[in-house]
Protein backbone atom coordinates (compact mmCIF):
# COMPACT_ATOMS: atom_id res chain seq x y z
CA UNK A 1 0.00 0.00 0.00
CA UNK A 2 0.86 3.53 -0.07
CA UNK A 3 3.14 5.21 2.70
CA UNK A 4 3.76 8.34 3.81
CA UNK A 5 3.27 11.03 1.24
CA UNK A 6 4.89 14.70 1.77
CA UNK A 7 3.92 17.41 -0.52
CA UNK A 8 6.24 19.88 -1.36
CA UNK A 9 8.98 17.62 -1.78
CA UNK A 10 11.32 21.01 -2.01
CA UNK A 11 10.70 24.32 -0.64
CA UNK A 12 12.56 27.81 -1.30
CA UNK A 13 10.93 30.68 0.40
CA UNK A 14 12.24 34.15 1.07
CA UNK A 15 13.11 35.56 5.05
CA UNK A 16 9.76 36.62 5.99
CA UNK A 17 7.47 34.26 4.17
CA UNK A 18 4.52 31.95 4.95
CA UNK A 19 4.93 28.72 3.86
CA UNK A 20 2.38 25.35 4.35
CA UNK A 21 3.91 21.93 4.01
CA UNK A 22 1.50 18.98 3.81
CA UNK A 23 1.80 15.40 5.04
CA UNK A 24 -1.07 11.93 4.03
CA UNK A 25 -0.42 9.73 6.30
CA UNK A 26 -1.03 6.00 5.36
CA UNK A 27 -4.58 5.30 5.29
CA UNK A 28 -6.32 4.21 8.49
CA UNK A 29 -3.16 5.47 10.70
CA UNK A 30 -4.67 7.75 13.38
CA UNK A 31 -1.03 9.15 14.75
CA UNK A 32 0.60 11.62 12.95
CA UNK A 33 4.23 13.14 14.10
CA UNK A 34 6.21 16.54 12.26
CA UNK A 35 9.97 16.19 13.18
CA UNK A 36 12.60 18.83 11.83
CA UNK A 37 15.87 17.44 11.11
CA UNK A 38 18.79 19.91 10.24
CA UNK A 39 21.90 18.96 8.06
CA UNK A 40 24.09 16.49 10.02
CA UNK A 41 21.72 15.69 12.97
CA UNK A 42 18.83 13.27 13.93
CA UNK A 43 15.52 14.27 13.82
CA UNK A 44 13.99 16.54 16.39
CA UNK A 45 10.22 16.42 17.85
CA UNK A 46 7.75 19.00 16.75
CA UNK A 47 4.26 17.63 17.18
CA UNK A 48 2.38 14.82 17.92
CA UNK A 49 -1.67 14.29 16.74
CA UNK A 50 -3.68 11.72 18.06
CA UNK A 51 -6.30 11.83 15.42
CA UNK A 52 -7.54 15.53 14.57
CA UNK A 53 -6.22 16.94 17.86
CA UNK A 54 -2.75 17.82 19.01
CA UNK A 55 -1.96 15.49 21.45
CA UNK A 56 1.51 17.26 22.21
CA UNK A 57 2.99 19.37 20.32
CA UNK A 58 6.26 20.44 23.18
CA UNK A 59 8.80 20.45 20.27
CA UNK A 60 7.17 23.38 18.57
CA UNK A 61 10.08 26.00 18.64
CA UNK A 62 7.95 29.58 19.07
CA UNK A 63 4.64 30.67 18.26
CA UNK A 64 5.48 31.27 14.18
CA UNK A 65 5.28 27.31 13.74
CA UNK A 66 1.64 25.84 14.17
CA UNK A 67 0.04 22.44 12.14
CA UNK A 68 -3.49 20.97 12.01
CA UNK A 69 -5.03 17.73 11.25
CA UNK A 70 -9.01 18.79 10.87
CA UNK A 71 -10.67 15.68 9.14
CA UNK A 72 -7.71 13.12 11.51
CA UNK A 73 -6.00 12.27 8.02
CA UNK A 74 -3.90 15.11 6.27
CA UNK A 75 -2.10 17.33 8.49
CA UNK A 76 -0.54 20.96 7.71
CA UNK A 77 2.76 22.16 8.74
CA UNK A 78 2.52 25.96 8.91
CA UNK A 79 5.49 28.48 9.66
CA UNK A 80 4.71 32.08 9.80
CA UNK A 81 7.72 34.86 9.35
CA UNK A 82 10.18 32.33 8.38
CA UNK A 83 13.84 32.85 9.73
CA UNK A 84 17.21 31.17 7.90
CA UNK A 85 17.03 28.91 10.93
CA UNK A 86 14.10 27.36 9.66
CA UNK A 87 16.03 25.86 6.82
CA UNK A 88 15.86 22.46 7.89
CA UNK A 89 14.38 18.63 6.41
CA UNK A 90 10.47 18.70 7.94
CA UNK A 91 9.45 15.06 8.50
CA UNK A 92 5.84 13.76 8.85
CA UNK A 93 5.28 10.03 9.98
CA UNK A 94 2.78 8.52 10.86
CA UNK A 95 1.98 5.39 13.10
CA UNK A 96 -1.68 3.15 13.35
CA UNK A 97 -2.40 3.92 17.18
CA UNK A 98 -1.57 5.29 19.96
CA UNK A 99 -0.09 1.99 21.23
CA UNK A 100 2.12 1.01 18.00
CA UNK A 101 5.66 1.25 18.06
CA UNK A 102 6.73 1.59 14.93
CA UNK A 103 6.70 5.17 13.15
CA UNK A 104 6.43 5.24 9.49
CA UNK A 105 8.25 8.32 7.98
CA UNK A 106 7.68 10.25 4.76
CA UNK A 107 10.37 11.15 1.90
CA UNK A 108 10.44 14.86 4.38
CA UNK A 109 9.85 18.45 2.83
CA UNK A 110 13.18 19.57 1.91
CA UNK A 111 12.86 23.83 3.42
CA UNK A 112 15.08 25.86 2.34
CA UNK A 113 14.89 30.04 3.81
CA UNK A 114 16.91 32.76 1.82
CA UNK B 1 14.79 14.89 29.80
CA UNK B 2 15.68 12.08 27.37
CA UNK B 3 18.87 11.84 26.10
CA UNK B 4 20.80 9.61 23.60
CA UNK B 5 24.09 9.62 22.64
CA UNK B 6 26.16 8.41 19.34
CA UNK B 7 29.76 8.14 19.99
CA UNK B 8 30.54 6.52 16.79
CA UNK B 9 30.27 9.60 13.13
CA UNK B 10 31.52 7.12 11.25
CA UNK B 11 32.26 3.43 10.72
CA UNK B 12 33.50 0.90 7.66
CA UNK B 13 32.79 -2.46 7.40
CA UNK B 14 34.15 -5.37 5.40
CA UNK B 15 31.11 -6.87 2.55
CA UNK B 16 29.96 -9.91 4.99
CA UNK B 17 31.45 -9.02 8.09
CA UNK B 18 29.31 -8.28 11.30
CA UNK B 19 28.86 -4.44 12.39
CA UNK B 20 28.14 -3.05 15.67
CA UNK B 21 26.53 0.02 15.97
CA UNK B 22 26.79 1.58 19.85
CA UNK B 23 23.80 3.81 21.68
CA UNK B 24 23.82 4.94 25.22
CA UNK B 25 20.73 6.63 26.19
CA UNK B 26 19.86 8.25 29.46
CA UNK B 27 16.46 8.81 31.40
CA UNK B 28 14.77 8.77 34.44
CA UNK B 29 11.62 6.47 33.34
CA UNK B 30 11.34 3.04 34.17
CA UNK B 31 9.36 1.99 31.10
CA UNK B 32 10.47 3.40 27.80
CA UNK B 33 10.97 1.74 24.00
CA UNK B 34 14.13 1.82 22.41
CA UNK B 35 14.24 2.00 18.39
CA UNK B 36 16.84 2.48 15.32
CA UNK B 37 15.97 3.49 12.06
CA UNK B 38 18.29 3.66 9.08
CA UNK B 39 18.25 6.39 6.67
CA UNK B 40 19.54 5.87 2.92
CA UNK B 41 20.91 8.48 1.05
CA UNK B 42 17.28 9.17 0.00
CA UNK B 43 16.69 10.23 3.18
CA UNK B 44 13.32 8.45 3.75
CA UNK B 45 13.88 6.86 7.96
CA UNK B 46 13.44 2.99 7.76
CA UNK B 47 12.10 1.37 11.36
CA UNK B 48 14.64 -1.66 12.07
CA UNK B 49 13.71 -3.05 15.10
CA UNK B 50 12.34 -2.44 18.86
CA UNK B 51 13.06 -2.95 22.25
CA UNK B 52 11.10 -2.45 25.21
CA UNK B 53 12.25 -1.75 28.43
CA UNK B 54 10.85 -4.71 30.08
CA UNK B 55 12.00 -6.98 27.29
CA UNK B 56 13.81 -9.80 29.12
CA UNK B 57 14.75 -11.12 25.26
CA UNK B 58 17.31 -9.00 23.50
CA UNK B 59 14.87 -7.79 20.15
CA UNK B 60 16.65 -9.74 16.46
CA UNK B 61 14.64 -8.70 12.99
CA UNK B 62 16.40 -10.83 10.66
CA UNK B 63 20.05 -9.50 10.44
CA UNK B 64 19.93 -6.89 12.91
CA UNK B 65 19.64 -7.49 16.52
CA UNK B 66 19.80 -4.86 19.73
CA UNK B 67 22.09 -5.76 22.53
CA UNK B 68 20.39 -4.45 25.55
CA UNK B 69 22.21 -3.95 28.52
CA UNK B 70 20.13 -2.16 30.84
CA UNK B 71 22.24 -1.43 33.82
CA UNK B 72 24.77 -0.08 31.29
CA UNK B 73 22.04 1.91 29.71
CA UNK B 74 23.52 0.99 26.21
CA UNK B 75 21.28 -0.51 23.04
CA UNK B 76 23.80 -1.06 20.94
CA UNK B 77 22.93 -2.46 17.12
CA UNK B 78 24.24 -5.65 15.96
CA UNK B 79 24.52 -6.04 11.78
CA UNK B 80 25.59 -9.31 10.94
CA UNK B 81 26.65 -10.52 7.42
CA UNK B 82 26.86 -6.54 5.77
CA UNK B 83 25.82 -6.11 2.53
CA UNK B 84 26.21 -2.89 0.61
CA UNK B 85 23.10 -1.91 0.52
CA UNK B 86 23.33 -1.56 4.40
CA UNK B 87 25.44 1.67 4.22
CA UNK B 88 23.60 4.65 5.45
CA UNK B 89 23.23 6.70 8.18
CA UNK B 90 21.79 5.22 11.04
CA UNK B 91 20.17 6.68 14.14
CA UNK B 92 19.19 5.20 17.53
CA UNK B 93 15.93 6.89 19.32
CA UNK B 94 13.87 7.11 22.09
CA UNK B 95 10.83 6.93 23.60
CA UNK B 96 9.86 7.38 27.26
CA UNK B 97 7.47 9.13 29.58
CA UNK B 98 4.23 8.36 30.68
CA UNK B 99 2.09 8.78 27.56
CA UNK B 100 4.87 10.31 25.77
CA UNK B 101 4.76 9.09 22.05
CA UNK B 102 7.60 11.47 20.41
CA UNK B 103 11.08 10.19 19.75
CA UNK B 104 13.86 11.26 20.89
CA UNK B 105 16.63 10.49 18.47
CA UNK B 106 20.62 10.53 18.44
CA UNK B 107 23.14 12.58 16.28
CA UNK B 108 23.68 8.73 14.22
CA UNK B 109 26.13 7.04 12.80
CA UNK B 110 27.21 6.77 9.10
CA UNK B 111 28.30 3.55 7.94
CA UNK B 112 30.03 2.40 5.22
CA UNK B 113 30.37 -1.23 3.81
CA UNK B 114 33.37 -1.77 1.66
CA UNK B 115 33.21 -4.44 -1.26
Amino acid sequence: GAGVSQTPSNKVTEKGKYVELRCDPISGHTALYWYRQSLGQGPEFLIYFQGTGAADDSGLPNDRFFAVRPEGSVSTLKIQRTERGDSAVYLCASSLNRGAHEQYFGPGTRLTVT
Amino acid sequence: AQKITQTQPGMFVQEKEAVTLDCTYDTSDQSYGLFWYKQPSSGEMIFLIYQGSYDEQNATEGRYSLNFQKARKSANLVISASQLGDSAMYFCAMRAGTGRRALTFGSGTRLQVQP
